[in-house]
């Protein structure tokens, strides 16, 4: 039984490159949501999709970053034009449905470090 | 927005001893969560609580839903040193679909 499968583990970018980060849900999983962490911090929610929607991204910023999870394929976080403010490590996790009786179940992140 | 205070921040304890920490919230949830987060890893999901007032255990490890649904208890009997980590709790209400994650309990057991 795969978990959350994220990669990479390790992103380093330079200023003003694009950085994509994917993430496999678990089997039978549909619905998924990605999240932020900077060091010493709580999970900061970005943003809920579900398989060819956005239903929530209230937590994204309004520019530069985007997110997809396509009806074949990983869901893809992607931020534009990184700069050095958005090192952080990045947490997708995935629930078997929507609704508060199917709880998230996470991936072991993605540590971006933009240089 | 929604908030959720974790205490205590970090707790150093002796091997062998229970552990208390809750988590409350600016507004009522309807489910908690409870995780453990080591250094390096993603969260691992500990217990999962629906309903006011429900008590689950999972181990040494027993978690609370309180009454009022605006706050939340995990006690961990006996600990040892594996136990070291991050708790963090997480809530969501019926008006969005996100968990709200509270800032963590850094636990340090000493042996």
């Amino acid at each position: 039984n795969a978990g959350v499968m994220q990669n990479p583990r390790h992103l380093v970018r330079r200023r003003g490159q694009e950085a994509r980060l994917r993430c496999s849900p678990m089997k039978g999983h549909s619905h998924v949501y990605w999240y932020r962490q900077l060091p010493e911090e709580g999970l900061k929610f970005m943003v809920y999709l579900q398989k060819e929607n956005i239903i929530d991204e209230s937590g994204m910023p309004k520019e530069r970053f985007s997110a997809e999870f396509p009806k074949e394929g990983p869901s893809i976080l992607r931020i534009q034009q990184v700069v050095r403010g958005d090192s952080a490590a990045y947490f997708c996790a995935s629930s078997r449905k929507g609704g508060f009786d199917s709880p998230l179940h996470f991936g072991n992140g993605t540590r971006l470090t933009v240089t | 927005g929604q908030q959720l205070n974790q205490s205590p921040q970090s707790m150093f304890i002796q091997e062998g001893e229970d552990v208390s920490m809750n988590c409350t919230s600016s507004s009522i949830f309807n489910t908690w969560l409870w995780y453990k987060q080591d250094p390096g890893e993603g969260p691992v999901l500990l217990i999962a609580l629906y309903k006011a007032g429900e008590l689950t255990s999972n181990g040494r490890l027993t978690a609370q839903f309180g009454i009022t649904r605006k706050d939340s208890f995990l006690n961990i009997s006996a600990s040892i040193p594996s136990d070291v980590g991050i708790y963090f709790c997480a809530g969501a209400d019926s008006g969005t679909y996100k968990y709200i994650f509270g800032t963590g309990t850094r636990l340090k057991v000493l042996a």
